[in-house]
């Protein structure tokens, strides 16, 4: 079946400091991918769409310039977030789809 | 997009079977019923996808309502494994041309030994 590998799966970082996570289809071309946001004991929550070549669509409320989305190839997508805050601390989910959704592991960031 | 209404928290005994349900009135004719599930500290993993006709496969059942406006998922025998977060989401699912799903706050499974 299809697999989305989402990297890393945990990362701790300092305050003011930018953290990369990466979310790859590895037996499928993802022509869309998805990344949603997830705080405890809480639903996931949408932040941006983002297709093949072009810009990311962001949800309403999410900063563009804080969360940049890089969907450069059909395998690969990425979410950077910039100057991290302690408040930017969550789980971090990406989606790829083709024939379905399939969902990544999620990231745990945690800002300190 | 189409909300849903899905009971907050469910319970059941191992072997026995649940029925979860999922209102969702507003759901537009194109749109499917997907179902997922999480674990906890994990990403969401598809249970099953329907449109009009009940749907099986080997993890679950889908029963539609037949004006679409409801949808239950059953699982014919509970297992430990089977407790997680449920969510029902209508979503578009045309050929590769796949919308956003967006989450609702889900059904909390409990399954006891």
């Amino acid at each position: 079946g299809a697999v989305v590998s989402q990297h890393p799966s945990w990362v701790i970082c300092k305050s003011g400091t930018s953290v990369k996570i990466e979310c790859r289809s590895l037996d499928f071309q993802a022509t869309t991918m998805f990344w949603y946001r997830q705080f405890p004991k809480q639903s996931l929550m949408l932040m941006a769409t983002s297709n093949e070549g072009s810009k990311a669509t962001y949800e309403q409320g999410v900063e563009k310039d804080k969360f940049l989305i890089n969907h450069a190839s059909l395998t690969l997508s990425t979410l950077t977030v910039t100057s991290a805050h302690p408040e930017d601390s969550s789980f971090y989910i990406c989606s790829a789809s083709q024939y379905g959704y399939t969902f990544g592991s999620g990231t745990r960031l945690t800002v300190v | 997009d189409a909300k849903t209404t899905q009971p907050n928290s469910m319970e059941s005994n191992e072997e026995e079977p649940v029925h979860l349900p999922c209102n969702h009135s507003t759901i537009s004719g194109t749109d499917y019923i997907h179902w997922y599930r999480q674990l906890p500290s994990q990403g969401p993993e598809y249970v099953i996808h329907g449109l009009t006709s009940n749907v099986n496969n080997r993890m679950a059942s889908l029963a539609i309502a037949e004006d679409r406006k409801s949808s239950t998922l059953i699982l014919h025998r509970a297992t430990l494994r089977d407790a997680a977060v449920y969510y029902c989401i209508p979503g578009y699912a045309g050929g590769t041309s796949y919308g956003k799903l967006t989450f609702g706050q889900g059904t909390i499974l409990t399954v006891h030994p």
